[in-house]
């Protein structure tokens, strides 16, 4: 099965900074269509998970544009800009290539 | 407005049997594929189960296989989890979620609490 690797299980930030999430495959992502199938999701408490965004690059519909996906083949990365307080939450990659699907650890935003 | 709503969870000795049920409304349910995502207390995410719109393909990984039977019911837009023979290990919440075929998950459910003890 493909595995997820999010290094960082925990990322100590402040409002307002940059920060980059990085999700690692142990294949590539891509699919004949030329298209990744790595998704990223947000979880926050008492509310339901978020896509954020698909195809490795593509934000989902109302997603502000401070998120921004990239990366390509084995190496993914989800950015957030200028972090907002109700960005402070767990963030997940999905393969979708291949079954079993299977999701990154999670890398938790914490504030500094 | 997109809305899944899972129910069925509870507590259940290790060997037992329990069945999910989910929900859907504000979507033509017959249009899409369903799936059941978990997630252990403190735990990352697992996919659990997945199933065709018209219900006639069921996919699952090696560790439920075999215990876990998802199944659907078009006419009533509901989804089911029918899990036997469970494990402490099968302790989680479970999600019932919506996946596209541009391969992510575009809605998800509240989820619901399932655990395995004696």
């Amino acid at each position: 099965q493909i595995m997820l690797t999010q290094q960082a299980e925990s990322l100590w930030i402040s409002p307002g900074e940059r920060v980059s999430i990085t999700c690692r495959a142990s294949q590539s992502l891509l699919y004949t269509d030329g298209k990744h199938y790595l998704s990223w999701y947000q979880q926050r408490p008492g509310q339901t998970t978020k896509a954020l965004i698909y195809h490795a690059s593509v934000r989902t519909d109302g997603v502000p544009t401070r998120f921004i996906g990239s990366g390509s083949g084995t190496e993914f990365t989800l950015s957030i800009e200028h972090v907002q307080p109700e960005d402070f939450a767990i963030y997940y990659c999905l393969q979708t290539l291949k079954s079993p699907w299977t999701f990154g650890g999670g890398t938790k935003l914490e504030l500094k | 407005e997109v809305q899944l709503v899972e129910s069925g969870g509870g507590l259940v000795q290790p060997g037992r049997s329990l069945k999910l049920s989910c929900v859907a409304s504000g979507f033509t349910f017959n249009n899409y594929w369903m799936t059941w995502i978990r997630q252990a207390p403190g735990k990352g995410l697992e996919w659990v189960a997945s199933i065709t719109n018209t219900g006639g393909s069921t996919y699952y990984p090696d560790s439920v296989k075999g215990r876990f039977t998802i199944s659907r019911d078009n006419a009533k837009s509901t989804l089911y989890l029918q899990m036997n023979s469970l494990r402490s290990e099968d302790t989680a919440t479970y999600y019932c979620t919506r996946p596209l075929y541009s391969g992510y998950i575009d809605y998800w459910g509240q989820g619901v609490m399932v655990t395995v003890s004696s």
